[in-house]
């Protein structure tokens, strides 16, 4: 059983720029959730997608988005980067999109927007 | 907006000695409480998903109860290991929304 990937680890932006990033499910999953972590908060909800379709949106502009592939991997988009979009951004799978099912996290990407 | 609060923020223990900390919800519309711990340079990992009020769930050393109707879980430790040091985050659903998250728990085990 695989478990949650994220690429890239970490990465550098400026201002202005676009980023994708990316997360592989686990094996048998459908839904993926992504999550935003600024320094010393805890992680907030960005979207969740199930099936290739977006099941539910936290309160983050429209320029983070996001796409599910069949094979559930996903991306997250942010456009337009600004200095506060610099957080951990983790993704977690899970078997369902129900809130009974425990979620399966990636070891997060490390955005800097400069 | 909906906070889940936990507390406290950071915790010292003794190796061998045990602990407990406590997730605070708002206890309406309340669905399902979420017990992750998250240790340094790794992916947060689940521990318990409770839905129940009254649940009791255990993992080992570890154990958590939940009381949904005055919006309160606690996490207990039981003997800390240097191996329990971690971040314990909590995070509850409320009706349609997502996992709120709250801002965790720091413990640190010392030897």
């Amino acid at each position: 059983e695989t478990g949650v990937t994220q690429s890239p680890t970490h990465l550098i932006k400026t201002r202005g720029q676009q980023v994708t990033l990316r997360c592989s499910s686990q094996s048998g999953h459908n839904t993926v959730s992504w999550y935003q972590q600024a320094l010393g908060q805890g992680p907030q909800f960005i979207f969740q997608y199930y099936r290739e379709e977006e099941n539910g949106r936290g309160n983050f502009p429209p320029r983070f988005s996001g796409l599910q592939f069949p094979n559930y991997s996903s991306e997250l988009n942010v456009n337009a980067l600004e200095l506060d979009d610099s957080a951990l951004y983790l993704c977690a799978s899970s078997f369902d999109p129900g809130e009974a099912y425990e979620q399966y996290f990636g070891p997060g990407t490390r955005l800097t927007v400069t | 907006i909906l906070n889940v609060e936990q507390s406290p923020q950071s915790l010292h223990v003794q190796e061998g000695d045990s602990t407990n900390f406590t997730c605070s919800f708002p206890s309406s519309n309340f669905y399902a409480l979420h017990w992750y711990r998250w240790e340094t340079a790794k992916s947060p990992e689940a521990l318990f998903v409770m839905t129940l009020n009254g649940d009791e769930k255990k993992k080992g050393r570890i154990s958590a109860t939940l009381n949904t109707k005055e919006g309160y879980s606690y996490l207990y430790i039981k003997g800390s290991q240097p191996e329990d040091s971690a971040t314990y985050l909590c995070a509850s659903y409320f009706g349609n929304e997502k996992l709120t998250f709250g801002t965790g728990t720091r413990l640190t085990i010392i030897p």
